[in-house]
């Protein structure tokens, strides 16, 4: 596709319950990545794939927070019993390779109740 | 650890002046790379320009421009001729080379709003 695209747009989900955000990067992107963007703040890291090396895990908040992506393609980030705390929106972003720009997608915002 | 500080919290312009946005960052690396993001009330994240440390001449792009003053540790933005698209927010945010994540710091954002 032209962009990275994100899905679902908006997810609202009750404490306790898992959730599933999905990442389709730039087309031939090898590096993706994942932020948390908590309202009125800036974007933390979280977690970081590289082609088929091992991810960069050091960002995740906790071991409710995990993430795959197969290869070179689409990545999802999973929550497992989800707190309020865990509201905010969740950015992906692709790069060319490492270190080159990032683009960024349009974010899921996650809403717990 | 790196930190991005940005210090102006909101601000505000009018069409056509021209307006600069203030950055800071702490690092020991002499080698890095600094962004200008824009995230507009859609929330997609827009490059806006790029600066490799390494290089001495100012980045530039269109009506937007930096001053990067690599040992004061400042990276400011300028907007030029301020059009009613530039209201948003601003973030500015710090890569480092080393490490296996290429990853961003961002700092807390400026919000921009450009009036008539």
């Amino acid at each position: 596709g032209a962009g990275v695209s994100q899905s679902p747009s908006n997810k609202v989900t009750e404490k306790g319950k898992d959730v599933e955000l999905r990442c389709d990067p730039i087309s031939g992107h090898t590096a993706l990545y994942w932020y948390r963007q908590r309202l009125g703040q800036g974007l933390e890291f979280l977690i970081y794939f590289q082609g088929n090396s091992a991810p960069d895990k050091s960002g995740l908040p906790s071991d409710r927070f995990s993430a795959e992506r197969t290869g070179e393609s689409v990545s999802t980030l999973t929550i497992q019993r989800t707190q309020q705390e865990d509201s905010a929106v969740y950015l992906c972003a692709s790069s060319l390779v490492f270190l080159e720009t990032q683009y960024f997608g349009p974010g899921t915002r996650l809403l717990v109740l | 650890a790196q930190t991005v500080t940005q210090s102006q919290p909101e601000m505000s312009v009018q069409e056509a002046e021209t307006v600069t946005l203030s950055c800071t960052y702490d690092t020991s690396e002499n080698n890095y790379y600094l962004f200008w993001y824009k995230q507009p009330p859609s929330r997609q994240m827009i490059l806006v320009i790029r600066q490799e440390a390494y290089k001495q001449q100012n980045a530039t792009e269109n009506r937007f421009s930096v001053n990067f003053q690599k040992a004061a540790k400042s990276f400011s933005l300028k907007i030029s001729d301020s059009q009613l698209g530039d209201t948003a927010m601003y973030f500015c945010a710090f890569m480092s080379p080393t490490g296996t994540a290429s990853k961003l710091t961002f700092g807390t954002g400026t919000r921009l709003q450009v009036t008539l």
